[in-house]
């Protein structure tokens, strides 16, 4: 059973280009989260989406970043004209349900490193 | 709001020495408060869950961590570090319905053989 996948691993983009992130989630999980780790900080709450909806995305700045998770395909996370400032890791996680309760964890991929030149 | 504090950003022990690492949460409601672990180049690994039930929650690799409600924490403990527990860990906590947790800002262990 295949984790929590996200590519690329790594993205190197130019000020003012566009980067976008993948995540698959883990078979039969229909939620998915994004969460960035800047530099000598922990992960910080971007957005979680269920298929076509974004649930809560208190969390993504308010301008250049979006985020979906259509119903076919991977969830994208998409920044806009990049910024030094968005250099990060940018993690995907997955869990079959929302609510958390016992058995049902939230399963971490393996990031995607956005360095911003 | 939620917040989590994790009071130990970097540890140096020697392998065989004990561990605790601290972790406090600000929440009116019920959590629940995992712990993470990433070891390096890796993506985040789930070391323990507390939901309900006995506040001493053991998990893999012989960590156990202890709600007190009381006091906030969810401390993570291992009695005996090795030099393979060198890693960051991430003490983090979910409140409500939804999945979405709230991190602690990491603290780094190093393990020295």
């Amino acid at each position: 059973n295949a984790g929590v996948m996200q590519n690329p691993r790594h993205l190197v983009r130019r000020r003012g280009q566009e980067a976008r992130l993948r995540c698959s989630p883990m078979k039969g999980h229909s939620h998915v989260y994004w969460y960035r780790q800047l530099p000598e900080e922990g992960l910080k709450f971007m957005v979680y989406l269920q298929k076509e909806n974004i649930i809560d995305e208190s969390g993504m700045p308010k301008e250049r970043f979006s985020a979906e998770f259509p119903k076919e395909g991977p969830s994208i996370l998409r920044i806009q004209q990049v910024v030094r400032g968005d250099s990060a890791a940018y993690f995907c996680a997955s869990s079959r349900q929302g609510a958390e309760s016992s058995g049902n964890t939230i399963y971490f991929g393996e990031g995607s490193w956005l360095t911003v030149v | 709001a939620q917040s989590v504090s994790q009071h130990n950003h970097h540890v140096i022990l020697s392998e065989a020495a004990s561990l605790e690492l601290g972790c406090n949460y600000s929440y009116g409601g019920t959590v629940n408060l995992f712990w993470y672990v990433q070891y390096p180049g890796q993506h985040l690994q789930l070391l323990l869950k507390y939901f309900s039930g006995d506040p001493l929650v053991k998990g893999i690799k012989g960590f156990e961590a202890e709600f007190i409600k009381s006091k906030f924490s969810f401390n993570l403990r291992k009695p005996s570090v090795q030099w393979s527990d060198t890693a960051e860990y991430f003490c983090a906590v979910n409140g409500g319905n939804t999945g979405k947790l709230i991190f602690g800002q990491g603290t780094t262990l190093q393990v020295k053989p």
